[in-house]
């Protein structure tokens, strides 16, 4: 199993560019959220999604879309893309809020926004 | 609304000694689980110690070990034996046992240093 594989590594973007942070999982979970971290403060929450076809907002939304089409995608989408969007992203997944309750984390994007 | 709270930006630590990073939540919830996040320079995030609000015991992991206080709402976590691949950005976390999200609480995090 690859676990949670996160691309790109590293994006660096021009103020209003768009563009995708992917991820995807192997381990057939059905829960997978997306989180930011900024210097100085823990994870937050962007997205979240409990299943294929099923996403909600977390703590912080604005700026961004999901969709979950399958259950090992779940993309990431800068509209346009802002300074204020200079962030590491993190992708996790989970087997299901019942049985499993470790979280698995990809290892980030490191995101640029000039 | 959970908030987690690590009042100890930074902590430093001889090789082989202990080290106890504190750590606050609240929440009016009875049932939950609490975290320790390691994360290295690689910048992953790797599970370290979970506990179950339910279990009275403390949870440990070889040299890691927590001390919950249900009523005080603190999980402050003890790395025993310290070694240099122990430094790391440490991440208290908090997670609802109920309803859709899962969503990870997590605090601002405190930077272990350890020194040889």
């Amino acid at each position: 199993n690859a676990g949670v594989t996160q691309t790109p590594k590293f994006q660096v973007l021009k103020t209003g560019q768009s563009m995708t942070l992917q991820c995807a999982q192997d381990m057939n979970h059905e829960y997978m959220s997306w989180y930011r971290q900024d210097p100085g403060m823990g994870l937050r929450l962007i997205h979240y999604s409990v299943g294929a076809g099923i996403t909600d907002q977390g703590e912080v939304p604005n700026g961004y879309n999901v969709s979950r089409s399958t259950t090992e995608d779940f993309p990431l989408r800068l509209l346009s893309a802002a300074p204020s969007q200079t962030s590491v992203y993190f992708c996790a997944s989970q087997r299901d809020t019942s049985t499993d309750y470790e979280q698995y984390f990809g290892p980030g994007t490191r995101l640029t926004v000039t | 609304a959970q908030t987690v709270t690590q009042s100890q930006p930074e902590m430093s630590v001889q090789e082989a000694e202990t080290v106890t990073l504190s750590c606050t939540y609240d929440t009016s919830e009875s049932d939950y689980y609490l975290f320790w996040y390691k994360q290295p320079p690689s910048r992953q995030m790797i599970l370290v110690i979970r506990q179950e609000a339910y279990k009275q015991q403390n949870a440990t992991e070889n040299r890691f070990s927590v001390n919950f206080q249900k009523a005080a709402k603190s999980f402050s976590l003890k790395i025993s034996d310290s070694q240099l691949g122990d430094a790391a950005m440490y991440f208290c976390a908090y997670r609802s046992a109920w309803g859709f999200g899962n969503v990870l609480h997590c605090g601002s995090g405190t930077q272990v240093i350890v020194l040889p």
